[in-house]
């Protein structure tokens, strides 16, 4: 298996302002994945965090409002931009293991608040 | 597109009752199913998986069984405890490793003693 950090675990933030979240991982990772999951609601993929690359992103998902980034194999962050009450959500993010693609890990979910 | 549609909930049962989570789904190809489980307070774990038509995953006494015919993947448990309670997700992935998960909305499930 693997150990995802994520970090925060959780913030309240003002309207406006914008927050990044980060990702590590301890094992190898062939992909790496940000999800979003509303309250009382499922879990909806945001984006593909692509090494060295723009990441891939879902429809109705752009990267102006959410930025992603992954320099290297076992670390990403996903940054909320210009935020309003709406991004209120659990933020999560999720890898494959290198020789493991069919199982998806996750981290324990930064959850956000915009006040 | 994919989706994945499960029963909603909540689900409330008795301890050493029968389980059924019904799970649907569609998909292009030959998509890879799983059931993950959320307990209070923590996060996703997944519970069981089968990557082929007539595969059964199993963990912890819960079972799935992966029918192509009726694109199904409901969740069984033949007696379950409280320590259960929590909620569930049906998942498909569709391709390879490159493919993010798609969810169903989730099921919250209740055991009471």
């Amino acid at each position: 298996s693997a150990v995802i950090s994520q970090k925060p675990s959780r913030d309240i933030c003002q309207r406006g302002t914008s927050l990044t979240i980060q990702c590590q991982v301890d094992s190898q990772v062939t992909m790496m994945f940000w999800y979003r999951q509303q309250p009382g609601q499922s879990l909806t993929l945001i984006a593909t965090a692509n090494q060295g690359s723009e990441a891939t992103y879902e429809s109705g998902f752009v990267i102006d409002k959410f930025p992603i980034s992954r320099p290297n194999l076992t670390f990403s962050t996903l940054t909320v931009s210009n935020m309003s009450p709406e991004d209120s959500s659990i933020y999560l993010c999720s890898v494959t293991l290198t020789g493991k693609n069919t199982e998806a890990f996750f981290g324990q979910g930064t959850r956000l608040t915009v006040v | 597109g994919n989706s994945v549609t499960q029963m909603e909930g909540p689900v409330t049962l008795s301890e050493e009752a029968f389980l059924t989570i019904n799970c649907t789904y569609t998909a292009t190809g030959y998509p890879s199913l799983f059931w993950y489980v959320q307990y209070p307070g923590e996060g996703l774990q997944l519970l069981l998986k089968a990557t082929k038509a007539d595969d059964k995953g199993s963990n912890k006494g819960f079972e799935a069984t992966y029918r192509k015919e009726t694109t199904s993947f409901h969740l069984e448990k033949g007696s379950v405890q409280v320590s259960d309670s929590a909620v569930y997700f049906c998942a498909l992935k569709s391709g390879g490793g490159a493919d993010g998960l798609t969810f169903g909305k989730g099921t919250h499930l209740i055991i009471q003693p």
